[in-house]
């Protein structure tokens, strides 16, 4: 149990487009998801923190306004980069909450061009 | 806010032998301890965890310590295997507030 799956797996985009990507937990339901991003050989960052039918909880230094989360039920959160630039291009992971436990998504690696 | 520290960096053992990564954190009201494993290309993946109640727990070859009064936490892995090639991330949680450390890339030798 406890499975959370990301789409896509990776995405090539211009710049100054729009990406979205998804996470999933398919065999539960979670209250709360993370979404972090994690550059080559280092620790995952934490973006922002997605409540289920209220705003996300940014990290300092994370634009909300580029970065748009929308968690519209308890299995499905969303993150758009917006007006994405070739240094948005990074691997996107998210996590779901079952009670103290946190489980990853497999990641999304997102390359603009 | 939380600090977790990690230790070693990196970390090579030859097959069979054992490996331990340990971590430090900072805040005293961090209950929840958990480790991940991260293979190239994929997310993190939770092998094991413990809570602040438990001063130690294992599964298999893998077990975690922890102690609350020196603020530190580790993992142990025996009779180490290739596909334990992966690099490890310990993190520290107080109410879903989790921070994590900067990972341990470890490499089994066969």
């Amino acid at each position: 149990g406890a499975v959370v799956s990301q789409h896509p797996s990776w995405v090539i985009c211009k710049s100054g487009t729009s990406v979205k990507i998804e996470c999933r937990s398919l065999d539960f339901q979670a209250t709360t998801m993370f979404w972090y991003r994690q550059f080559p050989k280092q620790s995952l960052m934490l973006m922002a923190t997605s409540n289920e039918g209220s705003k996300a909880t940014y990290e300092q230094g994370v634009e909300k306004d580029k970065f748009l989360i929308n968690h519209a039920s308890l299995t499905l959160s969303t993150l758009t980069v917006t007006s994405a630039h070739p240094e948005d291009s990074s691997f996107y992971i998210c996590s779901a909450d079952r009670a103290i436990e946190q489980y990853f998504g497999p990641g999304t690696r997102l390359t603009v061009t | 806010g939380e600090n977790v520290e990690q230790h070693p960096s990196t970390l090579s053992v030859q097959e069979g032998d054992s490996a331990v990564i340990k971590c430090t954190y900072s805040d005293s009201a961090s209950n929840y301890f958990p480790w991940y494993k991260q293979e190239l290309g994929k997310g993190p993946q939770l092998i094991i965890d413990i809570r602040s109640n438990v001063g130690e727990k294992k599964d298999q070859r893998i077990a975690v310590t922890l102690n609350k009064t020196a603020k530190h936490f580790s993992l142990h892995i025996t009779e180490t295997q290739p596909e334990d090639s992966a690099v490890y991330f310990c993190a520290a949680s107080n109410n879903n507030d989790m921070r994590f450390g900067a990972g341990t890339r470890l490499t089994v030798k066969p």
